[in-house]
């Protein structure tokens, strides 16, 4: 069966040390992956995705097909990354399947 | 430029009544959804479609019903409200080409008693 997980429902990391939020799935295909974030009294907005190999805000996400995770990391964590983020594949049907979400928060 | 617009922001309803959830978007896109969150959960998708006249069902749509008569809009119909649908629900957006890069709503939170 198709399955995402987010292992994490509560993340605390000081300011300045390594954040990483873990993905895994379940899937015998190749699938797309998105990483959506939710800021306090924002919308949820598309962080980036794994096709586009790039860094936003700090932030990269590596597919590792053998371990079929996608964990978010970011070397030195700020403040103003408190939020919620949610792993999101695709698994081949053109829908996204969202995770339960990991609440991050950056503690001064 | 308003993006996706939910309304309403919030609701009670009591068992068995009806309402809309309106969701309306001004940026063009072909593809809507409509998700619901329940406490805890991931966003499940209950309908979606791909353009004006189109629509299809998701991983939820049982109580729900949607229509798509114009690019713009794409209401969600709750016709006989159960307990169940307490819930946060969400519309959102896709542009053509741009597969899965979503713009939300800020959310209806509905509460069913």
């Amino acid at each position: 069966a198709q399955r995402v997980t987010q292992p994490e429902k509560l993340l605390s990391v000081f300011k300045g040390a390594p954040v990483e939020l873990k993905c895994n799935y379940s899937y015998s295909g190749s699938p797309e992956l998105f990483w959506y974030v939710q800021y306090s009294r924002q919308r949820l907005q598309l962080l980036l995705r794994h096709i586009s190999r790039e860094s936003i805000k700090g932030f990269t996400a590596d597919l590792n097909k053998g371990e079929t995770s996608f964990h978010l990391k970011k070397p030195f964590a700020q403040e103003e990354d408190s939020a919620m983020y949610y792993c999101a594949p695709n698994f081949g049907n053109e829908k996204l399947t969202f995770g339960t979400g990991t609440r991050l928060t950056i503690i001064p | 430029n308003a993006g996706v617009t939910q309304t309403p922001k919030f609701r009670i309803l009591k068992i068995g009544q009806s309402m809309t959830l309106q969701c309306t978007q001004d940026m063009n896109h072909n593809y809507m959804y409509w998700y619901r969150q329940d406490p805890g959960m991931g966003l499940k998708l209950i309908y979606y479609s791909v353009g004006a006249g189109i629509t299809d069902k998701g991983e939820v749509p049982n109580g729900y019903n949607v229509s798509r008569s114009t690019t713009e809009d794409f209401p969600l119909r709750l016709e006989l409200a159960a307990p169940s649908q307490t819930s946060v629900y969400f519309c959102a957006s896709e542009p053509h080409g741009a597969k899965n890069i979503q713009y939300f709503g800020a959310g209806t939170r509905l509460s069913v008693l």
